[in-house]
C-alpha cells in the first residue's frame, strides 16, 4: 500500500455546508489527483495538480476547488455541499522522476461523502 | 485523445478456472497501459503496467497482462482464478509523449464463483 492518506473516511453533511476533503502523501510525489466514483462505477477526473501552486481541472465538470501550497498536501473544498455531491472521492499521487508517463499513480483509501 | 474501452461490464468465472478481462485503447502514439483493481470500500490498488519491452507484463497476486499492438489491446489474465480475486478492475492509458493525466476505462466487475 502506498502513503497516501485522506480523511475523513465517511462524512455524513448536511446541504449547503462547507467542506474540506483532505489528502496528503509522504512520499514526495509532485503529481496529485483528485477523482470521484459512484459505488462500482467509473472514475472521473476532477481537479489535479503537477507541483506546488499548480492546479488544473479535470474532464468533469465540478464545483469544487483546490490548493496545492505544499507537495504533500491536496485538499478539496466544497464551498456549498448539494446532495448531487454525494459520492466517493478519491485523491492519488505519483511521481515524474524517472521514464516520463510511465509513472504509477497511487490511491488513497477514499472519502465516502453524503448529502443530506 | 486518448480513450480506453472495457467492453464487459461483468465477467463470470468458476474458481481455479483462468480469467480474462478484456481492455482495449486508443492512443497517439506509443501507450503506457496500466491495470488496476479496486475492492469494496477502498482505493485503486496498482496490479501491473506495460512501458516497453517484454509484451508480457506480470504483475501482483498472480496476473498478467499482453500487450498487443496490432489489435491495441492489453487483456489482464491469470491461469487459475480465486475468489479473493473477485472485485472491480480498471485499465488505464497515457500516451508516452506529452504530459496527460491517465485516461481510465469504465471497469469490469469480476465475480469467481466457488
Amino acid at each position: 500500500e502506498a502513503d497516501i492518506y485522506q480523511t475523513p473516511r465517511y462524512l455524513v453533511i448536511g446541504t449547503g455546508k462547507k467542506i474540506t476533503l483532505e489528502c496528503s502523501q509522504t512520499m514526495g510525489h509532485d503529481k496529485m489527483y483528485w477523482y470521484q466514483q459512484d459505488p462500482g462505477m467509473e472514475l472521473h477526473l476532477i481537479h489535479y495538480s503537477y507541483g506546488v501552486n499548480s492546479t488544473e481541472k479535470g474532464d468533469l465538470s465540478s464545483e469544487s476547488t483546490v490548493s496545492r501550497i505544499r507537495t504533500e498536501h491536496f485538499p478539496l473544498t466544497l464551498e456549498s455541499a448539494r446532495p448531487s455531491h454525494t459520492s466517493q472521492y478519491l485523491c492519488a499521487s505519483s511521481d515524474t522522476t524517472g521514464l516520463q508517463g510511465g509513472e504509477t499513480q497511487y490511491f488513497g483509501p477514499g472519502t465516502r461523502l453524503l448529502v443530506l | 485523445a486518448q480513450s480506453v474501452a472495457q467492453p464487459e461490464d461483468q465477467v463470470n468465472v468458476a474458481e481455479g478456472n483462468p480469467l480474462t478481462v478484456k481492455c482495449t485503447y486508443s492512443v497517439s502514439g506509443n501507450p503506457y497501459l496500466f491495470w488496476y483493481v479496486q475492492y469494496p470500500n477502498r482505493g485503486l490498488q496498482f496490479l501491473l503496467k506495460y512501458i516497453t519491452g517484454d509484451n508480457l507484463v506480470k504483475g501482483s497476486y498472480g496476473f498478467e497482462a499482453e500487450f498487443n499492438k496490432s489489435q491495441t489491446s492489453f487483456h489482464l489474465k491469470k491461469p487459475s482464478a480465486l475468489v479473493s480475486d473477485s472485485a472491480l478492475y480498471f485499465c488505464a492509458v497515457r500516451p508516452n509523449s506529452g504530459n496527460t493525466p491517465l485516461v481510465f476505462g469504465k471497469g469490469t466487475r469480476l465475480s469467481v464463483i466457488a
